[in-house]
C-alpha cells in the first residue's frame, strides 16, 4: 500500500518569501503525484501533476514542484508567495494503471502574513 | 469549463437517520468516488465506482455506506443510520482520461 508524508503541519511565511512545503511517498509500485489546494470553506482544486516525463512541473498560480524518485519526494514550491496563497495544501498519490484512486498527506497550513 | 457539483452543502442530521449525499460528476468521466475529511485531519477514500459497480473501498466504508448512480448522472453516498463519528465534510470525485480528480465542493456533514 502507498503512503504520504506531509512533514509540516503549518508553515507560517511572509508575503513575498519563497515556500517549499514538503512531500514524501511510500510504495513499491509507480505512482503519480499530485498537489491540491484548498482554500477556507472550499473543495480540492489541483495545482499540479507528475506522471511521467520531466521531473520538474510546473502548476497554476506559479507553484511548481520537483519530483525526485531516489529520495521519493515531490516537494512544492513558490519562489514568491502571496497573501492569497493562504491555504490548506495536500499532497497525494495514486498508482498508475488502478483506478486513481488517491491517497492524501495530512496537508499543511501555508500562512501567509503581510 | 465542467465541475463536479455537489448538494447539500451543508447536512444537520440525528444520529440514527439516514442522509442521502448527491454528486453530479463531470459528464464524461467513467472513474466516481466519494472521499471524506473529518474536521482537522485528512483526507481519506471511502469507494470508488466503475462502469455501475463498486471497484474498490476502504475500511470505513462499511454495511451502513451504499452508493448509488441511479440515472447516469447523479452519484450518491447513502448513510443508513448515521453516527456521531459519520460528522465530516464529504467530497465526490470524478476521473475523466487524464488521471487528474476533479472534486466537488464538498458537503459538510454533521450528526447531532
Amino acid at each position: 500500500a502507498q503512503s504520504v508524508t506531509q512533514l509540516d503541519s503549518q508553515v507560517p511565511v511572509f508575503e513575498e518569501a519563497p515556500v517549499e512545503l514538503r512531500c514524501n511517498y511510500s510504495s513499491s509500485v509507480s505512482v503519480y503525484l499530485f498537489w491540491y489546494v484548498q482554500y477556507p470553506n472550499q473543495g480540492l482544486q489541483l495545482l499540479l501533476k507528475y506522471l511521467s516525463g520531466s521531473t520538474l512541473v510546473k502548476g497554476i498560480n506559479g507553484f511548481e514542484a520537483e519530483f525526485n524518485k531516489s529520495q521519493t519526494s515531490f516537494h512544492l514550491r513558490k519562489p514568491s508567495v502571496h497573501i492569497s496563497d493562504t491555504a490548506e495544501y495536500f499532497c497525494a498519490v495514486s498508482i498508475g494503471g488502478s483506478n486513481y484512486k488517491l491517497t492524501f498527506g495530512k496537508g499543511t497550513l501555508l500562512t501567509v502574513n503581510p | 469549463e465542467p465541475e463536479v457539483t455537489q448538494t447539500p452543502s451543508h447536512q444537520v442530521t440525528q444520529m440514527g437517520q439516514e442522509v442521502i449525499l448527491r454528486c453530479v460528476p463531470i459528464s464524461n468521466h467513467l472513474y466516481f468516488y466519494w472521499y471524506r475529511q473529518i474536521l482537522g485531519q485528512k483526507v481519506e477514500f471511502l469507494v470508488s465506482f466503475y462502469n455501475n459497480e463498486i471497484s474498490e473501498k476502504s475500511e470505513i466504508f462499511d454495511d451502513q455506506f451504499s452508493v448509488e448512480r441511479p440515472d447516469g448522472s447523479n452519484f450518491t453516498l447513502k448513510i443508513r443510520s448515521t453516527k456521531l463519528e459519520d460528522s465530516a465534510m464529504y467530497f465526490c470525485a470524478s476521473v475523466g482520461g487524464h488521471t487528474e480528480a476533479f472534486f466537488g465542493q464538498g458537503t459538510r456533514l454533521t450528526v447531532v
